[in-house]
């Protein structure tokens, strides 16, 4: 079954860090780029990050850059998103999804996973 | 960054009628547009891309048409299952990618 699963959500205090998982079946990571976007509850969709089909490349929105890492593990075919310095305003529900290697549509989400940033 | 306003931001409509959705880019971005669904609870799901082809899987009565900077998606008769919120995303000039801001079609 092609699907993805993100895992790794949950409560953290301000000023520290979360990893998120995000496992890949049916289908090889390494043919598509991967992506996250987030989404603050009862808000819109926010792209936050994304890993070029062949790891060679990341790019990463303003509101998360040099914050968090986007990576990925063709050997358990997952992708990672490492959040540092978290603040309130990255509360959200946080996706993660593919799109063909050039073509940045996203054709498969996974269900999410919350992250609460909260003391 | 490209900016994408969506409009109305609230259509209330009937089953059986026609939906008409409108999605506005601040730059023009040829016609690399798609067009998602959300429900409650739910994760988006993609149904058009690239303007105006539909994804896997999508029935016939979603639509979409555009380029340059105006965009439409199109129900042509809405069934039940259809009232959710409809989000547009540009992958002309990345990064980043961008959402617009959604419309919700509501009973």
């Amino acid at each position: 079954q092609v699907q993805l699963v993100e895992s790794g959500g949950g409560v953290v205090q301000p000023g520290r860090s979360l990893r998120l998982s995000c496992a890949a079946s049916g289908f090889t990571v390494s043919a598509y780029a991967l992506h996250w976007v987030r989404q603050p509850a009862g808000k819109g969709l926010e792209w936050a990050a994304v890993i070029w089909y062949d790891g060679t490349k990341e790019y990463y929105a303003d509101s998360v850059k040099g914050r968090f890492t986007v990576s990925r593990d063709t050997s358990t075919n997952t992708l990672s998103l490492e959040m540092n310095s978290l603040t309130a305003d990255d509360t959200a529900i946080y996706y993660c999804a593919r799109s063909p290697p050039t073509d940045w549509f996203l054709d498969l989400w996974g269900r999410g996973t919350l992250v609460t940033v909260s003391s | 960054e490209v900016v994408l306003t969506q409009s109305p931001a609230t259509l209330s409509l009937s089953p059986g009628e026609r939906a008409t959705l409108s999605c506005k880019t601040s730059q023009t971005i040829s016609r690399y547009l798609a067009w998602y669904q959300q429900k409650p609870g739910q994760a988006p799901r993609l149904l058009i891309y690239d303007a105006s082809n539909r994804a896997t899987g999508i029935p016939a009565r979603f639509s979409g048409s555009g380029s340059g900077t105006d965009f439409t998606l199109t129900i042509s008769s809405l069934e039940p299952e259809d009232f959710a919120i409809y989000y547009c995303q540009q992958r002309q000039n990345w990064p980043p990618l961008t959402f617009g801001g959604g419309t919700r079609v509501e009973i």
